[in-house]
């Protein structure tokens, strides 16, 4: 247990839907992460919110839309996705930016299948 | 953010000590090494951290040389669980502007057989 819960854990769905993933951290911490993880892929940064500003975006396809309402709070809406995007979504926390970065806390992610 | 090279696979056996060398020729004045471990289906977990010289807490042992170009993660005495890809990350971390953009590189597959 990180501190970082994310749900759901397992979603599958068609290129037309539109679903969002939601992440939450118990740990006070200012900033929180998209990752993305395909397989035999390393790990992609998707977007960093500090302080529920948006300060990375990187180069991510706008069926991705992040929102951040608070410090404790990140979800991830997806709409018209293609079968490529099937991968394990990462949310993660950290302090900072005062404090300096240091270790970032994952959650256990989604698992997306794109059918 | 330096650039890493680590082995891409290491097979061990339980209660042995497991050495991982992560090579990063152009590490930065300010930038730190970090070490996460990631289990199938989970997401990284923090290991340690270090500018310099031996850094040791209960999980493991991070040795940098003096021209810090390379650093070395220790396992003591792994077990099964320890099966895991492990990752290098070099990056000033404490950086304000741009400490928390992680660049996580393939890792290193280690499997840890009975």
């Amino acid at each position: 247990e990180t501190g970082v819960t994310q749900t759901p854990r397992h979603l599958v769905m068609g290129m037309t839907n539109k679903k969002s993933l939601k992440c939450e951290q118990h740990l006070g911490h200012n900033a929180m992460y998209w990752y993305k993880q395909s397989a035999k892929k390393p790990l992609e940064l998707m977007f960093v919110y500090n302080f529920k500003e948006q300060t990375e975006n990187n180069s991510v396809p706008s069926r991705f839309s992040p929102e951040c309402p608070n410090s404790s709070h990140l979800f991830l809406h997806l709409h018209t996705l293609q079968p490529e995007d099937s991968a394990l979504y990462l949310c993660a926390s950290s302090q900072g930016p005062a404090e300096g970065y240091n270790e970032q806390f994952f959650g256990p992610g989604t698992r997306l299948t794109v059918l | 953010l330096a650039k890493t090279t680590q082995p891409i696979s290491m097979d061990s056996y339980e209660g042995q000590e497991v050495n991982i060398t992560c090579s990063h020729n152009n590490i930065a004045t300010n930038d730190y090494i970090t070490w996460y471990q990631q289990f199938p289906s989970q997401g990284p977990r923090f290991i340690i951290q270090g500018y310099k010289t031996k850094v040791t807490n209960e999980v493991a042992s991070l040795f940098i040389p003096a021209d810090r170009k390379s650093s070395t993660l220790s396992l003591p005495r792994v077990s099964l669980s320890d099966t895991a890809v492990y990752y290098c990350l070099v990056g000033d971390m404490k950086n304000k502007a741009a400490g928390n953009k992680l660049t996580f590189g393939g890792g290193t597959r280690v499997l840890v057989k009975p």
